[in-house]
C-alpha cells in the first residue's frame, strides 16, 4: 500500500535560515511526486511536482526538491526562508496502480519568526 | 477560470443526522477527489470520482458516499454522523486524474458534529 511519511511535525525557524523537509515514500510502482503548501486561511495549492527526469525540481517562491529513487525520498528545500512562508506543507504521492489516487503525508507546519 | 467551489463553507450537524456537501470542480476537470482533514492526520483520501464513476476509495466505512454527475459536479454524503467526523473536508478536481495531473483544492466544508 502507498504511504507517505514526512519527518518533523512542526518546524520553527528564523528568517534567513534554511530550510528542508524530509519526505519518504512507500510505493512498489511508478510514482510521482508532489509538494503542497496551505498558507493560514487559504486553500492547499500545488508548490512544486516532479514527474521524470531531472531529479532536482524548482517550484514556486524559491522552493526546490530532490528525489533520490534508491531512498525513496522526496525532501523540500529553500535556501533563505521569509516570514510569508509561514504555512503546512505536504509531501504527496500519485501512483500508477490502484488508480491514480494521491496520497499526503501528515503535514509539516512551519512558523517563521521575523 | 473559476477554482474549486465547495458548499457550504461550515456544518453544524448532531450526531445521528446525515450531510451532504457539494464540490463544483475547475471547468474541464473531469476528476474530483475528497480527502477528510484534521489535526495531525494530514488528508486522508475518501474516494475518486472520473466520468461520473468511483475509480477509487479510501479506507472509510460505508457511512461515507459519493457520487459524480454528468457535468463532473460531486457530492459527498455522511450518514449517522458521528463526533470523529467533525473535520474539514477537502474537494478537489484534476484535469484528467492521470498520474501527472496534479490536484487542485476547494476551500473545503468544516463540517462540526455536536
Amino acid at each position: 500500500a502507498q504511504s507517505v511519511s514526512q519527518h518533523n511535525h512542526h518546524v520553527i525557524l528564523s528568517e534567513a535560515a534554511s530550510l528542508e523537509l524530509g519526505c519518504n515514500y512507500s510505493y512498489g510502482g511508478t510514482v510521482n511526486l508532489f509538494w503542497y503548501v496551505q498558507y493560514p486561511g487559504q486553500h492547499l495549492q500545488l508548490l512544486l511536482k516532479y514527474f521524470s527526469g531531472d531529479p532536482l525540481v524548482k517550484g514556486i517562491k524559491g522552493f526546490e526538491a530532490e528525489f533520490i529513487k534508491s531512498k525513496f525520498s522526496f525532501n523540500l528545500r529553500k535556501p533563505s526562508v521569509q516570514w510569508s512562508d509561514t504555512a503546512e506543507y505536504f509531501c504527496a504521492v500519485k501512483g500508477n496502480t490502484g488508480g491514480f489516487k494521491t496520497i499526503f503525508g501528515a503535514g509539516t507546519r512551519l512558523f517563521v519568526k521575523a | 477560470k473559476a477554482g474549486v467551489t465547495q458548499t457550504p463553507r461550515y456544518l453544524i450537524k448532531t450526531r445521528g443526522q446525515q450531510v451532504t456537501l457539494s464540490c463544483s470542480p475547475i471547468s474541464g476537470h473531469r476528476s474530483v477527489s475528497w480527502y477528510q482533514q484534521t489535526p495531525g492526520q494530514g488528508l486522508q483520501f475518501l474516494f475518486e470520482y472520473f466520468s461520473e464513476t468511483q475509480r477509487n476509495k479510501g479506507n472509510f466505512p460505508g457511512r461515507f458516499s459519493g457520487r459524480q454527475f454528468s457535468n463532473s459536479r460531486s457530492e459527498m454524503n455522511v450518514s449517522t454522523l458521528e463526533l470523529g467526523d467533525s473535520a474539514l473536508y477537502l474537494c478537489a478536481s484534476s484535469a484528467t486524474g492521470l498520474l501527472n495531473s496534479p490536484l487542485h483544492f476547494g476551500n473545503g466544508t468544516r463540517l462540526t458534529v455536536t
